[in-house]
């Protein structure tokens, strides 16, 4: 069963504005979130990541917000640029274990 | 430059025929991860090593076999028990602790 799940395949959004892309997951114990962008037949790279104690976390354009009780976070960026396109991760892992990926979200930012 | 490094890029394989796939870091983390990216599926869990010479099963271990003798080097052996071993594979590493996992840049197997 999926623990992390990215339910929109992909997003279309315009140059300059907000990008939202959601994440849900099930597992009570995962207690630290990551997001990740990847390029085709390239390896993930880091984004930003969020701890279980808190529910916010910025970096630049990028904004990550949890919501514990909803069991969801989601990644902001604003304001978009075309550069952005790529399919993002969602991760969430329990401890510091492996990380558990979600299945993506491909954004694609047009001018 | 610190990194993980998976070779070869593309590798190509006959059906019945075992093949490992290298990856091999220099960050000095202690965990090391294999993951399989197929269309669609995003990233499953073959197999991790939180330290030397021990390891775990992740989600989807069936038809893969790992050795951690040096905390450097994970390698993957695709053997041919994999029913579909057709994927790109991602090698990652992290330090212990709540830590972003770093990853190599893949390698991408298909069986002829």
């Amino acid at each position: 069963d999926q623990q992390v799940k990215q339910n929109s395949p992909s997003l279309s959004v315009q140059e300059g504005r907000i990008s939202i892309l959601n994440c849900d997951y099930t597992n009570s114990m995962f207690d630290y979130f990551l997001w990740y962008k990847k390029y085709p037949a390239e390896g993930p790279t880091f984004l930003i990541s969020i701890s279980s104690i808190k529910d916010k976390n910025e970096d630049g354009r990028f904004t990550v917000f949890l919501n514990k009780s909803a069991k969801h976070l989601s990644l902001h960026i604003v304001p978009s640029q075309p550069g952005d396109s790529a399919v993002y991760f969602c991760a969430a892992s329990v401890a510091g274990y492996a990380l558990n990926f979600g299945k993506g979200t491909s954004l694609l930012v047009t001018p | 430059d610190g990194g993980i490094t998976q070779s070869p890029k593309y590798l190509f394989r006959k059906e019945g025929q075992n093949v490992t796939l290298s990856c091999e870091q220099n960050l000095n983390h202690d965990a090391m991860y294999w993951y399989r990216q197929d269309p669609g599926q995003g990233l499953r869990l073959i197999y991790y090593s939180q330290i030397v010479n021990d390891f775990q099963k992740g989600d989807i271990a069936e038809g893969y076999s790992v050795s951690r003798e040096k905390k450097e080097s994970f390698p993957l052996t695709v053997t041919s028990a994999q029913k579909n071993p057709t994927a790109f594979y991602l090698c990652a590493s992290t330090n212990s602790g709540n830590t972003e996992a770093f990853f190599g840049q893949g390698t991408r197997l298909t069986v002829v």
